[in-house]
């Protein structure tokens, strides 16, 4: 079946600049994540939701990061007057309920360079 | 808060070489332990997972044992192939607050050399 995906798979912006990254779990998972990845490091956890709701949003750095899931599908990412140190990896996954809940699944990531 | 330790890369090894890659995890509750492997060009993909204490994670030759008593989940191959050269990520899910977010490693480069 199909994996998740995001879009865009590359996204270049100016200082200053609003963007949006788009995730689609896969089908009927129910909890979604969103991790930055850093050149030359892990992800790091932002924000997870279950369901509709933002279950943990206590990665998300500061106020200008925003996240919905409007109908438990999919996820918007929103950065609001991007910074250059914003650039990174933006990665999604998705997993099941429990007891499978602890394998996530990830997209291939979006790949924002903020000039 | 919990964390996870692996050695630092590159590891460069010839092809059918045995291969360890460190990993050592703090943490206050029982996590469960992960490795994915990113291959050049592509995304995380899961490579092995072990639940609890003393279980052996293994997939295509890859081998990782939950070890409580050592806090490590080191990751082994008895011999690399080419194939095998990408970036691989130890990572722990942190089941204390519900939200099973992972915790990452910072990634071990192995290069595998025919």
């Amino acid at each position: 079946g199909a994996g998740v995906s995001q879009t865009p798979s590359n996204k270049v912006t100016e200082k200053g600049k609003y963007v949006e990254l788009r995730c689609d779990p896969i089908s009927g998972h129910t909890a979604l994540y969103w991790y930055r990845q850093s050149l030359g490091q892990g992800p790091e956890f932002l924000i997870y939701f279950q369901g509709t709701g933002a279950a943990d949003d206590s990665g998300l750095p500061n106020d200008r990061f925003f996240a919905v899931r409007p109908e438990g599908s999919v996820s918007t990412l929103k950065i609001q007057r991007t910074e250059r140190g914003d650039s990174a990896v933006y990665l999604c996954a998705s997993s099941s309920l429990a007891p499978q809940a602890e394998t996530q699944y990830f997209g291939p990531g979006t790949r924002l360079l903020v000039l | 808060g919990d964390s996870v330790t692996q050695m630092e890369g590159p590891v460069t090894l010839s092809e059918e070489a045995f291969l360890t890659i460190n990993c050592t995890y703090t943490a206050t509750g029982y996590p469960s332990l992960f490795w994915y492997v990113q291959y050049p060009g592509e995304g995380l993909q899961l490579l092995l997972k072990a639940t609890k204490a003393d279980d052996k994670g293994s997939n295509k030759g890859f081998e990782a044992t939950y070890r409580k008593e050592t806090t490590s989940f080191h990751l082994e191959k008895g011999s690399v192939q080419v194939s095998d050269s990408a970036v691989y990520f130890c990572a722990l899910s942190d089941e204390s607050s519900g939200t099973y977010k992972y915790i990452f490693g910072t990634g071990t480069r192995l290069k595998v050399l025919a």
